[in-house]
């Protein structure tokens, strides 16, 4: 079973950039295509964007000019950097299988918090 | 964009309850429509994809229906466990697989 942890810094400062990582453990990184999701505090779910293995890439538009999603295959570890961040991106990060077979996402990390703050 | 919403917001209902939660899409996504589950703290659970098969492991009492752009979610007998967020989710249209607002559910 597929099991993902993010990690990163909690605290990011306005206009710096955000940089998160999550770990992949027990199974193959070629499975899925691999997904950041986050949640403002008190709020909804907003999809971020996902990478396949190959490294081919798709970006919620809103975001696409702030956001980058990368993977190394041989850490088993996929990322997320989001430029020039306000405190509107203070949120719970989560990463998440992207199931093809299924067109769902079905396996979460448990979340991280980052907050944007001087 | 497919913009996705729900109703209720929330709901107050008691154990045993049958609960039910619509999802419309701005435009039809055929049959691609997830439910997750959300409780406080946690991460969102898949309970339900492509409609109406039940991920492994959900139990058989929350089911769903509907296609186009109108959807269900149901729980026979609500459950102590059960008091949460549920969010409807298109993976129809990409780039953006959008979420609905999220209907808590609570006593």
């Amino acid at each position: 079973q597929v099991q993902l942890q993010e990690s990163g810094p909690g605290l990011v400062k306005p206009s710096e950039t955000l940089s998160l990582t999550c770990t992949v453990s027990g199974g193959s990184i070629s499975s899925y295509q691999w997904s950041w999701i986050r949640q403002p505090p008190g709020r909804g779910l907003e999809w971020i964007g996902y990478i396949y293995y190959s490294g081919s890439t798709t970006y919620n538009p809103s975001l696409k000019s702030r956001v980058t999603i990368s993977v190394d295959t041989s850490k088993k570890q996929f990322s997320l950097k989001l430029s020039s961040v306000t405190a509107a991106d203070s949120a719970v990060y989560y990463c998440a299988t992207y199931n093809w077979n299924i067109y769902a996402m079905d396996v979460w990390g448990q979340g991280t918090t980052v907050t944007v703050s001087s | 964009d497919i913009q996705m919403t729900q109703s209720p917001s929330s709901l107050s209902a008691s154990v045993g309850d049958r609960v039910t939660i619509t999802c419309r899409a701005s435009r039809s996504i055929s049959t691609y429509l997830n439910w997750y589950q959300q409780t406080p703290g946690k991460a969102p659970k898949l309970l339900i994809y492509a409609v109406s098969s039940l991920q492994s492991g959900v139990p058989s009492r929350f089911s769903g229906s509907g296609s186009g752009t109108d959807f269900t979610l149901t729980i026979s007998s609500l459950q102590p466990e059960d008091f949460a967020t549920y969010y409807c989710q298109q993976s129809y249209s990409t780039p953006l697989f959008s979420f609905g607002p999220g209907t808590k559910v609570d006593i």
